[in-house]
């Protein structure tokens, strides 16, 4: 079955200091998603990359979608510790998996001041 | 915050004891699914819904069984609970093609003793 892979599954960082996370699947996605969860709350939705090489940007954050739509990132530029949690990836299948939504195992962020 | 509501928040249960947690929603989407987070394993699915009665199995589904019968609950049985499905458990939601976005509910803590 369809799986998605995530590192690093830590990463502690000084504040201001650049934060990477990769997301691998090991079949082609239809579409990633990015989800943040702050510690002791529910993962909420970050952004929807869809279409191959896409890029895009929320202020300090950075999502890439490989070309071959089989892996993605997250960048946070200048990390605060406003970012302090963790960071989700969730890969959905195409045809009659679309429905399925499989998340990597997080990458848990800590910012130190 | 979307329309979804888990219950019940808390429960401690005995082993072998049958346990059924519900997720409701107002949204009227589509797509329900039961994840289980654990610490280094992310989230992981349990069981998603694509329509009233339409149900398929994620990748940890063992020792656990869904039903809807109606769009806005799904519910998520344990049949005999055993330690190893002492975990925090989020219900989430979303409306399906074109807009996929999860939402999720608070979670539930489950400890089976």
């Amino acid at each position: 079955g369809q799986q998605v892979m995530q590192i690093p599954q830590y990463q502690h960082v000084q504040e201001g200091e650049d934060f990477t996370t990769y997301c691998n699947s090991s079949t082609t996605l239809s579409n990633i998603q990015w989800y943040k969860q702050r510690p002791g709350g529910h993962p909420v939705f970050l952004i929807q990359l869809v279409k191959s090489g896409e890029v895009k940007k929320q202020k300090r954050l950075t999502f890439q979608f490989g070309e071959a739509k089989k892996n993605s990132s997250l960048h946070i530029t200048a990390t605060q510790t406003t970012d302090v949690g963790t960071y989700f990836c969730a890969g959905r299948a195409g045809g009659t998996s679309y429905g399925k939504l499989t998340f990597g195992q997080g990458t848990i962020l800590t910012v130190h001041p | 915050d979307a329309g979804i509501t888990q219950s019940p928040r808390h429960k401690v249960t005995e082993t072998g004891t049958p346990v059924t947690l519900r997720c409701h929603q107002t949204e009227n989407h589509r797509y329900m699914y039961w994840y289980r987070q654990d610490p280094g394993h992310g989230l992981r699915l349990i069981h998603y819904s694509y329509g009233v009665k339409d149900t398929d199995k994620g990748e940890v589904s063992d020792g656990y069984s869904v039903s809807r019968s109606k769009t806005e609950d799904f519910l998520l049985t344990l049949e005999s609970a055993t330690s190893s499905q002492t975990s925090v458990y989020f219900c989430a939601i979303s409306p399906g093609q074109g807009s996929t976005e999860a939402f999720f509910g608070q979670g539930t803590r489950l400890t089976v003793v």
